[in-house]
């Protein structure tokens, strides 16, 4: 399975738009990248998920580079709800997520 | 969606002993994930649980330390047995969310004194 780097930390200002990079340059073809976070004291929660195309849900846009190499997650107004460490995982067919050290996101007021 | 329930929520237990943690979900399921989360550390997958057969665990865990029961299609054990201060952690339990990714339990706090 392919191994993900993030950045162990990052602040973004409220209301503003949160972008968490991820690089996954060892991905295959048929792995997809999906993104979690965890809010302190819950389990983790999805958010997102692609293969190749940029992909956006209620919560989320994920922007994935045309070689795949990686990521970016936005959260296009982040609130201080939105604090939490984000885990960017590429899975693969087995089932297993190899789950990374994540990104620690502040939103600060 | 699914909801899923842990109890214990936290427990505080003595060396020696064992914890057995339930997961129950709200709609059936194939399959049960079982996974660890150390303090301060990621998440690590113990095993994977299907009703009808024999958990199948991760390099690292064995059935003896952490036995799993899969009774049926919205339950599931997990038992952390003879338990040691290494054994204290957030142990959680999910499963397979329709269109990709896994729904999380609250998960539960193990602390070993």
């Amino acid at each position: 399975d392919a191994k993900t780097t993030q950045p162990p930390s990052m602040d973004c200002a409220e209301g503003r738009a949160a972008n968490l990079p991820c690089n996954h340059s060892t991905i295959s073809g048929n792995e997809y990248v999906y993104w979690y976070r965890q809010i302190h004291s819950q389990g983790p929660q999805y958010i997102i998920h692609g293969l190749k195309n940029n992909e956006t849900n209620e919560m989320a846009s994920l922007i994935i580079t045309e070689d795949r190499k990686s990521s970016t997650l936005i959260l296009p107004h982040a609130t201080l709800r939105d604090t939490a460490v984000y885990y960017c995982i590429v899975r693969s067919s087995n089932y297993q997520l190899i789950w990374g050290a994540g990104t620690k996101l502040i939103i600060k007021p | 969606s699914a909801v899923i329930s842990q109890k214990p929520s936290r427990d505080i237990c003595q060396r020696g002993t064992s914890l057995t943690i339930q997961c129950q979900v709200d709609s059936q399921v194939t399959m049960m994930f079982w996974y660890r989360q150390q303090p301060g550390q990621s998440l690590t997958l113990i095993a994977t649980a299907n009703q009808g057969s024999e958990a199948t665990y991760e390099s690292g865990f064995v059935i003896d330390k952490f036995p799993i029961s899969r009774p049926n299609l919205t339950f599931s054990t997990l038992t952390v047995s003879n338990m040691s201060p290494e054994d204290s952690s957030i142990y959680l339990c999910s499963v397979d969310r329709d269109g990709g990714g896994q729904y999380f339990g609250p998960g539960t706090r193990l602390l070993v004194l």
